[in-house]
């Protein structure tokens, strides 16, 4: 069945730091992505999100990757602040079902 | 933009109760979900709220324990029936702004922590 996941669990990365989140995809005809970001106790808050026509989009502080040939997209942000500290969630639709399935989640710890 | 706010925030409650969980949304939109996210986990689709009909519920979702209703364009509520401990999750409504077929951004209430013993 599909499935999007994610290459780590948790990420601790330096305050200052860049930070590298990926997610896999499996399914082939995604076409649309997006970034969420959790933190404790509330709901997911839309970060940022790409079309399959692309392959590079910036947001402030914030780039998404998307490679379609590997099924693959990354999340960078810059200058990792503790403020980014919070769980990171793809997710992948398309426009046959415009579903959206979201992938495991990855822990961002900023270390001071 | 859209701004959700969910009642209950939190609860807990006995296993054979049933819970309702309200989502109410500051503007009209077409699309509403609810999802369960169960502790640690990602999100699962229950089901999309259909306004003025039945609602679609996913694989391994069935209406009987978790009945839906939209009676609005602004409103849905998400019943838990008959609770068991493995019903304890993270219950979040979202909703879709914008009109299809173009994808739209999803919005997330802040979602209801549900504890059942």
């Amino acid at each position: 069945g599909e499935s999007v996941g994610l290459h780590l669990p948790t990420l601790s990365v330096q305050e200052g730091d860049n930070s590298i989140i990926n997610c896999a995809y499996s399914n082939s005809a995604s076409d649309y992505f997006i970034w969420y970001k959790q933190e404790s106790g509330k709901g997911p808050q839309f970060i940022i999100d790409i079309r399959s026509n692309m392959d590079k989009r910036q947001g402030q502080r914030v780039t998404v990757l998307l490679n379609k040939t590997v099924k693959h997209l990354s999340l960078q942000i810059a200058a990792t602040q503790p403020g980014d500290s919070a769980v990171y969630f793809c997710a992948a639709s398309d426009s046959g079902t415009y579903k959206y399935i979201f992938g495991t989640g990855t822990r961002l710890k900023v270390l001071a | 933009s859209a701004v959700i706010s969910q009642k209950p925030s939190r609860d807990i409650c006995q296993r054979g109760t049933s819970l309702t969980i309200q989502c109410q949304v500051d503007s009209q939109v077409t699309m509403m979900f609810w999802y369960r996210q169960q502790p640690g986990q990602s999100l699962t689709l229950i089901a999309t709220a259909n306004q003025g009909s039945e609602a679609t519920y996913e694989s391994g979702f069935v209406i009987d324990k978790f009945p839906i209703s939209r009676p609005n364009l602004t409103f849905s509520t998400l019943t838990v029936s008959n609770m068991s401990p493995e019903d304890s999750s993270i219950y979040l409504c979202s909703v879709e702004v914008g009109r299809r077929p173009s994808y739209n951004e999803q919005f997330f209430g802040p979602g209801t922590r549900l504890t059942v013993l």
